[in-house]
């Protein structure tokens, strides 16, 4: 089975802290992203990665930054929190070939509250 | 950008009912996917379709591509069906991004 962990289930931050989410996937996947979900408004898509090294923006990517050093991690950095980052962040890995290609599996997220 | 709307926002039902949810988006998309997310945040991949019909189950997805829908239907429903039903689509144009919904909350009551 696929396992997608994330570093936290639950964490509590001041405003102006740096905070980093870690998420780490043990099925070889070219694919990951990040997204926060909030009430009403659906998950939304931060940044993804196709390759290690390599990012792209997805569709609310200001505040945050990304890290793919390694294949099977993908870092997500709030540089300065602030108390509207206050949300569920999730993870996602996809494979690119395979029998399923572009079906996501999800971290068990990370509850963030910026105090 | 894809606009995806579900429908309905919530629905609450008897167990054993027939539960039919719907989705539907503005632009064409290469798949669609259905989602399930539980308390605690968990969200497993029930179905990706890009045409027809798929069953697993007591789930079923159809997806018809001319009207831009799709419908999950979930037959003899039972109270750990309760969760949240998200639909998402990945657009035409080559990437992997998925544009969601904001979900269905299905309550089932014993």
């Amino acid at each position: 089975d696929v396992k997608v962990t994330q570093s936290s289930r639950y964490l509590v931050k001041r405003t102006g802290e740096k905070v980093f989410l870690e998420c780490v996937q043990d099925m070889d996947h070219e694919n990951m992203f990040w997204y926060r979900q909030d009430p009403g408004l659906g998950l939304r898509l931060i940044y993804f990665s196709y390759d290690v090294k390599m990012k792209e923006k997805g569709d609310i990517p200001e505040g945050y930054s990304v890290s793919r050093e390694k294949k099977e991690r993908f870092s997500l950095i709030l540089e300065s929190a602030s108390t509207n980052q206050t949300s569920m962040y999730l993870c996602a890995s996809s494979p690119v070939l395979g029998p399923q290609p572009d079906t996501q599996y999800f971290g068990p997220g990370t509850r963030l509250t910026v105090l | 950008k894809n606009e995806v709307e579900q429908s309905p926002q919530n629905l609450t039902a008897q167990e054993g009912e027939f539960i039919t949810i719907n989705c539907s988006y503005s632009v064409g998309i290469s798949a669609l996917h259905w989602l399930q997310q539980h308390p605690g945040g968990g969200i497993v991949s029930l179905f990706m379709l890009s045409s027809g019909k798929k069953k697993h189950g007591r789930l079923i997805a159809t997806i018809n591509i001319q009207e831009k829908h799709s419908s999950l239907h979930i037959t003899a429903s039972h109270p750990r069906d309760s969760a949240v039903y998200i639909c998402a689509v990945r657009d035409n144009f080559g990437n992997e991004k998925l544009t969601f919904g904001t979900g269905t909350r299905l309550t089932i009551i014993p």
